[in-house]
């Protein structure tokens, strides 16, 4: 079973700068199946980006995704006081998803 | 307008049972892959259980295996998750979640929440 681990588990920074998200894989994975998204209190998971590096419809520019292999990253560009929540990343595998830990992105 | 809508959860006991239903529109249902996810209080989410688009092939997280029952009715355009034996640690809002192969867990409910508490 393929094991996610975030990093940081929480990132402090302000509106404007610039926010880079690790996801490791314990062992190699699919690009493909490398999904990121963004969860609030009392809403629904959204999807940010499928496939390592797509964008979901309707996802601002301002996220990107990259890796490949056990090191994923998930990049914000200059944060919006809407982007401050928790991220995961989340593995599909051949009969079931592994979802990382989680990384709280929170206003400094 | 994609919707996804969950319900059927509430408070039973330890032991108890519980039916989970997520209704659907917007999209074709029987081309997507449906899934439960769920989110205990203070954790991080946790895939359930997936069913196939057909409905014949399902997966089961190890913590859930032998006691909950995903499955759907693709003429109902719904998903349910048939919860037995339940434990205080399955309390969680419950997410139903449609996805297909490169793009999994797509269009999300808003959750329903199981609380098992005595």
């Amino acid at each position: 079973e393929v094991v996610l681990t975030q990093s940081p588990g929480t990132l402090s920074l302000s509106p404007g700068e610039r926010a880079t998200l690790s996801c490791r894989a314990s062992q190699s994975v699919s690009d493909i199946y490398l999904s990121w998204y963004q969860k609030k209190p009392g809403q629904a998971p959204r999807l940010l980006i499928y496939g390592a590096s797509n964008r979901a419809t309707g996802v601002p520019g301002r996220f990107s995704g990259s890796g490949s292999g056990t090191d994923f990253t998930l990049t914000i560009t200059r944060l919006e006081p809407e982007d401050f929540a928790v991220y995961y990343c989340l593995q599909y595998g051949s009969s079931s998803y592994t979802f990382g830990q989680g990384t709280k992105l929170e206003i400094k | 307008e994609v919707q996804v809508v969950e319900s059927g959860g509430g408070l039973v006991q330890p032991g108890g049972s519980l039916r989970l239903s997520c209704a659907v529109s917007g999209f074709t249902f029987r081309k997507y892959a449906m899934n439960w996810v769920r989110q205990a209080p203070g954790k991080g989410l946790e895939w359930v259980a997936s069913v196939t688009g057909s409905g014949d092939i399902t997966y089961y997280a190890d913590s859930v295996r032998g006691r909950f029952t995903i499955s759907r009715d693709n003429s109902k355009n719904t998903l349910y998750l048939q919860m037995n034996s339940l434990r205080a640690e399955d309390t969680a809002v419950y997410y139903c979640a449609a996805g297909v192969a490169v793009v999994p867990l797509q269009h999300w409910g808003q959750g329903t929440l199981v609380t098992v508490s005595s």
